[in-house]
C-alpha cells in the first residue's frame, strides 16, 4: 500500500482564523514533507521531517507551523494567512531522506482558500 | 546545483498515436530521475524512476522513459496515447552525490485528442 491521506480535502478560512491540515501514512516511512503548489506550477518544498524532527525549513513564513506528533502523522498549523497563501498543499513521504533512490509518495492534497 | 527543464508547456497528441514528453536535466554528479503525473485537483502520482542500469525504464499505465546520459535527457514515452492520459506531467531529479531534495521541472500539460 502506497497511500498518503490528507484531510480536509478543501478548506476555506479567513485571514484571522486558525486551522490545521493533517497528513497520515502507514507505510513505515520515516521522512515526511509539506509542499505548496499553485495552479499549473511544480510543487514548492516547504518543510521536511526526518525521524520526527524538522530537518528542512525552506524559509517559510511563521504563519505556517509544522508538527510531527509521531512517525505516521504530520500536521500543518495555519494562522493569520494571506490571500496569496491560497494553494494546493501536498504532503509526501519517503522511506528516509538519506537514500536518494527513494520514491516520494504524495497525498491528494488540501485545496486551501484564504479570504 | 541540480535543475530540470521541460521545454514544452503543452503537448497535444491524437488518441492512438505515440506520445513523448521531454525532460532534460543538469546535475554535478550522477542523477536519480523521476516522472510524476497529476490529474486536476489531485496529488502527484509516481510513474517511474531511473536509478541505475538499463537505460529504458518501464513504469505504470504503459509509460516508459529512456535515460540518455550523453544528451542529459529522460524523455517520457508511450506507444499509444489514451484520452485518459491527459494530465500534467512533472519530471524531477536528485543528484546522487547531494543531500538536496527533489527538484521538479516546470511541468508539461499533455492533451490527448479523441
Amino acid at each position: 500500500d502506497t497511500e498518503v491521506t490528507q484531510t480536509p480535502k478543501h478548506l476555506v478560512m479567513g485571514m484571522t482564523n486558525k486551522k490545521s491540515l493533517k497528513c497520515e501514512q502507514h507505510m513505515g516511512h520515516r521522512a515526511m514533507y509539506w509542499y505548496k503548489q499553485k495552479a499549473k506550477k511544480p510543487p514548492e518544498l516547504m518543510f521536511v521531517y526526518s525521524y520526527e524532527k524538522l530537518s528542512i525549513n525552506e524559509s517559510v513564513p511563521s504563519r505556517f507551523s509544522p508538527e510531527c506528533p509521531n512517525s505516521s502523522l504530520l500536521n500543518l498549523h495555519l494562522h493569520a494567512l494571506q490571500p496569496e497563501d491560497s494553494a494546493l498543499y501536498l504532503c509526501a513521504s519517503t522511506q528516509s531522506t538519506s537514500e536518494g533512490t527513494d520514491t516520494q509518495y504524495f497525498g491528494p492534497g488540501t485545496r486551501l482558500t484564504v479570504l | 546545483a541540480q535543475s530540470v527543464a521541460q521545454p514544452e508547456d503543452q503537448v497535444n497528441v491524437a488518441e492512438g498515436n505515440p506520445l513523448t514528453v521531454k525532460c532534460t536535466y543538469s546535475v554535478s554528479g550522477n542523477p536519480y530521475l523521476f516522472w510524476y503525473v497529476q490529474y486536476p485537483n489531485r496529488g502527484l502520482q509516481f510513474l517511474l524512476k531511473y536509478i541505475t542500469g538499463d537505460n529504458l525504464v518501464k513504469g505504470s499505465y504503459g509509460f516508459e522513459a529512456e535515460f540518455n546520459k550523453s544528451q542529459t535527457s529522460f524523455h517520457l514515452k508511450k506507444p499509444s496515447a489514451l484520452v485518459s492520459d491527459s494530465a500534467l506531467y512533472f519530471c524531477a531529479v536528485r543528484d546522487r552525490g547531494s543531500a538536496r531534495q527533489l527538484t521538479f521541472g516546470s511541468g508539461t500539460q499533455l492533451t490527448v485528442l479523441p
